[in-house]
């Protein structure tokens, strides 16, 4: 199993990001894909997942209406969109497999996004 | 949202000896129908992401030494690894997959070598 990031932006404060994320060795529409973040030098913080096999979300209340998963099972990516960046989301995003239950077994290497005008 | 409380914050230990970290949620995550823990432990050196060493609050993943152990139940659980290596200095997080979202962490345990 790897899961396989895009890497490091840098945006402006107001803008948009969209991380990808690359799955090979196993079904990608088997399992979901979730989102955490990470501050620098923080904890860990669950942002969403997505189903691939149905395209279904879940979003933290947090990021509601400024976050949006999408996948692209003929590529078996995944990808989220963050909108409206400020400077405190500056972080490490990473995408993490999980089953119906929710612990995550296999990690992406992180995608650091820097906001900063 | 649950809330899961490590302790403590930081940790030194000498090599070969016992180190303990704690972690309590602020509802059970003891399922009873199954009666699991839906508790998972990761563990995250510099510059990695986390990895996963234990789920269900006891049981190792694949590959993961058997110096690390996870007990508890409940609401109050601990990773214990039973004779420190150097490898093992990282920072340890607990997280609940008890409720529906969103599945919460702890603030994490820095551990490092005495």
């Amino acid at each position: 199993v790897q899961l396989v990031q895009s890497g490091a932006e840098v945006k402006k404060p107001g803008a948009s990001v969209k991380v990808s994320c690359k799955a090979s060795g196993y079904t990608f529409t088997g399992y979901y894909m979730n989102w955490v973040r990470q501050a620098p030098g923080q904890g860990l913080e669950w942002m969403g997942r997505i189903n691939p096999n149905s395209g279904d979300t879940d979003y933290a209340e947090k990021y509601q209406g400024r976050v949006t998963m999408t996948r692209d099972t003929s590529s078996s990516t995944a990808y989220m969109e963050l909108r409206n960046l400020r400077s405190d989301d500056t972080a490490f995003y990473y995408c993490a497999r999980s089953g119906q239950v929710v612990y995550f077994d296999f990690w992406g290497q992180g995608s650091l996004i820097t906001v900063s005008s | 949202d649950i809330v899961m409380t490590q302790s403590p914050d930081s940790l030194a230990v000498s090599l070969g000896e016992r180190a303990t970290i704690n972690c309590k949620s602020s509802q059970s995550l003891l399922y009873s129908s199954n009666n699991q823990n839906y508790l998972a432990w990761y563990q995250q050196k510099p510059g990695q992401p986390p990895k996963l060493l234990i789920n269900w609050a006891s049981t190792r993943d694949v590959g993961v030494p058997d110096r690390f152990s996870g007990s508890g139940s409940g609401t109050d659980f601990t990773l214990t690894i039973s004779s420190l290596q150097a490898e093992d200095v990282a920072v340890y997080y607990c997280q609940q997959y008890y409720s529906s979202p969103p599945y919460t962490f702890g603030q994490g345990t820095k551990l490092e070598i005495k």
